[in-house]
């Protein structure tokens, strides 16, 4: 079965601009995770939604947000870039419960 | 913060068993330990988990100690790509809880 698709791969940002990352989740899993990887900090989670609804939120500020539509996919979007959002930042799917997360191969961006 | 803690690094020689230790001395009667992976630039890969029965996968085994405060993953036969950064992490699904990255351990399989 098909993986978790995120698109683009590679993105190039200018400072002040906005962008938008998609992530499409494996048939049936209605849980959809973001989290930003920087070599300082880690893998740092964003927020995760479930069934439409942003179910848990992690710490960081209001120019990161995200949704999911009705068909499980799901949209992050970064507002005012600086350049301190130039990272990895990665989606994960599940089914939910105790199941683990199934991650993409995330959107590199770099903000200039 | 994770409630995990996981030696920085590691070195195995190839083919031989790579034993990963993790401590969760915090855990709680609903957490489930997890173990994933993330080889260089790649998004992490799920290994295992499990709540306090050790688990054996196509992949790995993972083994609890019985007061639950601790567990080894293991790698049976090392290969070089087995070269990443292994994260344990613990959750509770019940609380829809996310899952916690700490800086996990990197291991090094050697030639």
């Amino acid at each position: 079965k098909a993986g978790v698709t995120q698109t683009p791969r590679y993105l190039i940002k200018t400072r002040g601009q906005q962008v938008t990352l998609s992530c499409s989740p494996i048939s049936g899993h209605r849980s959809v995770s973001w989290y930003q990887q920087t070599p300082g900090q880690g893998l740092q989670f964003l927020f995760e939604y479930f069934s439409e609804t942003q179910r848990n939120k992690g710490n960081f500020p209001g120019r990161f947000s995200g949704r999911q539509f009705s068909n499980s996919r799901s949209e992050m979007n970064v507002s005012t870039l600086e350049l301190g959002d130039s990272a990895l930042y990665l989606c994960a799917s599940s089914l939910g419960g105790v199941s683990g997360y199934t991650f993409g191969s995330g959107t590199r961006l770099t903000v200039v | 913060d994770a409630k995990t803690t996981q030696p920085p690094s590691m070195d195995c020689a190839e083919g031989r068993a790579a034993n990963l230790p993790c401590n969760h001395s915090t855990i709680s009667g609903n957490e489930y330990v997890y173990w994933y992976r993330q080889i260089h630039s790649q998004g992490p890969q799920y290994i295992i988990h499990g709540l306090k029965n050790n688990e054996t996968n196509e992949m790995a085994s993972l083994i609890i100690t019985e007061d639950r405060k601790s567990s080894t993953l293991i790698l049976p036969h090392a290969t070089l790509r087995d070269t990443a950064v292994y994260y344990c992490i613990v959750r509770d699904h019940n609380y829809g809880q996310n899952f916690v990255f700490g800086p996990g351990t990197r291991l090094s399989v050697l030639p």
